[in-house]
């Protein structure tokens, strides 16, 4: 079982939705990173966490460090929203990332 | 500003060839990260450079990869020979202050590069 995991795996949503993604976690950790693959690749560091809430442009963050849960929602969804959303965390013990599986995100016009 | 640059962004070789990535972090940034993602796979972590002396090199597959950071710029990661299963795409991530910390620790990706193995 991995560390951490991701929900859903796939979405797919019309131009306008909100979009929740859920990432949970099984171990302490210093800070969570929410990332976004697009599909030429590269990443993007979208949020850093290690409590409440953050947010930029139409995306926002949260984290419940007790319940080890945070959530990536996006509003009034887009086309170019398009891409892998990656949830990944400093266990409190360590240096280095631990990621998760990904959720795909298709934001259909 | 120039962010994280990678070369090549896709590499073909054949079973039992060389490959060398090549990874130029942001200018300034002490701390320098490879990561693997293989086919279906989550991305792992491999190694955790801190200007030219490696920190962590845990997830380093086995002794087919040999990263380095001579001066502590650059850093390259060969892999000598190349086996099926080392395909995938290779990130490198550069930061100033380290991951770890919440506060500062945010992480500059380069694009990846990609390497198929036949």
């Amino acid at each position: 079982k991995n560390e951490v995991e991701q929900s859903p795996q796939n979405l797919t949503a019309q131009e306008g939705e909100f979009i929740t993604i859920n990432c949970s976690y099984s171990v302490g950790i210093s800070a969570l990173h929410w990332l976004q693959q697009h599909p030429g690749g590269g990443i993007v560091s979208l949020f850093m966490l290690s409590s409440g809430k953050k947010k930029h442009g139409r995306l926002i963050a949260t984290i419940n460090i007790q319940e080890k849960h945070s959530s990536l929602h996006i509003t009034a969804s887009h086309p170019r929203d398009s891409a892998v959303y990656i949830c990944a965390v400093i266990p409190r013990h360590g240096q280095n990332f631990v990621f998760g599986p990904g959720t795909r995100l298709s934001v259909l016009p | 500003e120039a962010g994280v640059t990678q070369f090549p962004s896709h590499s073909v070789i054949e079973k039992g060839q060389t490959v060398t990535l090549r990874c130029d972090p942001i200018s300034g940034h002490d701390n320098l990260y490879w990561y693997r993602r293989v086919m279906g796979k989550e991305i792992k972590f491999l190694l955790h450079f801190v200007k030219e002396s490696k920190q962590d090199e845990s997830g380093m597959p086995n002794n087919r990869f040999l990263a380095e950071r001579t001066g502590g710029t650059y850093s390259t990661l060969k892999v000598q020979p190349a086996e099926l299963e080392d395909s995938g795409v290779y990130f490198c991530a550069s930061s100033q202050y380290g991951s770890a910390r919440a506060d500062t620790g945010e992480l500059f990706f380069g694009e990846g590069s990609r390497l198929t193995v036949l």
